[in-house]
């Protein structure tokens, strides 16, 4: 069964850096797509950023330069660092898989908050 | 990386159908047939119910179906259910830096 499951959310001042971790089971997080997306309060859900299986990695805009997605074979685990955190980074972010056989977010995690606030 | 359009909200009776809409650029919903739809209770991680334009993953309800014309595409919900009252997003591959985009979102209201 395809698992995912995030932690490292929490409350972290305007500036600060938090790094989210996602680890999986199931399937093989190198072998696939990964993503994550975020859900702002009262908001719609947002793209954030997808590694491929090659490794190339790409960002939306918003957290260009300051977010960095990675994995770890050996752990079969995603990570998302977050830094130079700004108040409308505040979301729940989910990590999830993109399925190339099926051209979507086939399997999310159960989301992290995180609230960026003074 | 404008979002896709969709209507804020729609509502139904239990039984009725509706159709949500999720509008895009040639770049992205008529560019491609690269388009999902998602579910989303409240507190819940969303949930893949179509893929690729009209595909159904396993287990979703046949009671769920999209398509596509031109730029914008729909998702469709017959036999409303209570169960059925969600947000709904649609989301389209628009390029290699921006493999996912997604619509503003749509609050179905089952009346």
């Amino acid at each position: 069964e395809v698992q995912l499951v995030e932690s490292g959310g929490g409350l972290i001042q305007p500036g600060g850096s938090l790094r989210l971790s996602c680890a999986a089971s199931g399937f093989t997080v190198s072998n696939n797509y990964m993503s994550w997306v975020r859900r702002a309060p009262g908001k719609g859900l947002e793209w954030v950023s997808l590694i491929y299986s090659t490794g190339s990695t790409y960002y939306a805009d918003s957290v260009k330069g300051r977010f960095t997605i990675s994995r770890d074979t050996s752990r079969n685990t995603l990570f998302l660092q977050m830094n130079s955190l700004r108040a409308e980074d505040t979301a729940v972010y989910y990590c999830a898989r993109y399925s190339v056989l099926m051209t979507g977010l086939d399997n999310w995690g159960q989301g992290a908050l995180v609230t960026v606030s003074s | 990386q404008s979002a896709l359009t969709q209507p804020a909200s729609v509502s139904g009776s239990p039984g009725q159908s509706i159709t949500i809409s999720c509008t895009g650029t040639s770049n992205d919903v008529g560019g491609h047939n690269f388009v999902s739809w998602y579910q989303q209770h409240p507190d819940k991680a969303p949930k893949l119910l179509i893929h690729d334009v009209s595909d159904r993953p396993s287990g979703v309800s046949f009671r769920f179906s999209g398509s596509k014309s031109g730029n914008t595409a729909s998702l469709t919900i017959s036999g409303l259910q209570a169960e059925d009252e969600a947000d709904y997003f649609c989301a389209s591959y628009r390029d290699t830096n921006t493999p996912v985009i997604f619509g503003g979102g749509t609050k179905l209201t089952v009346l």
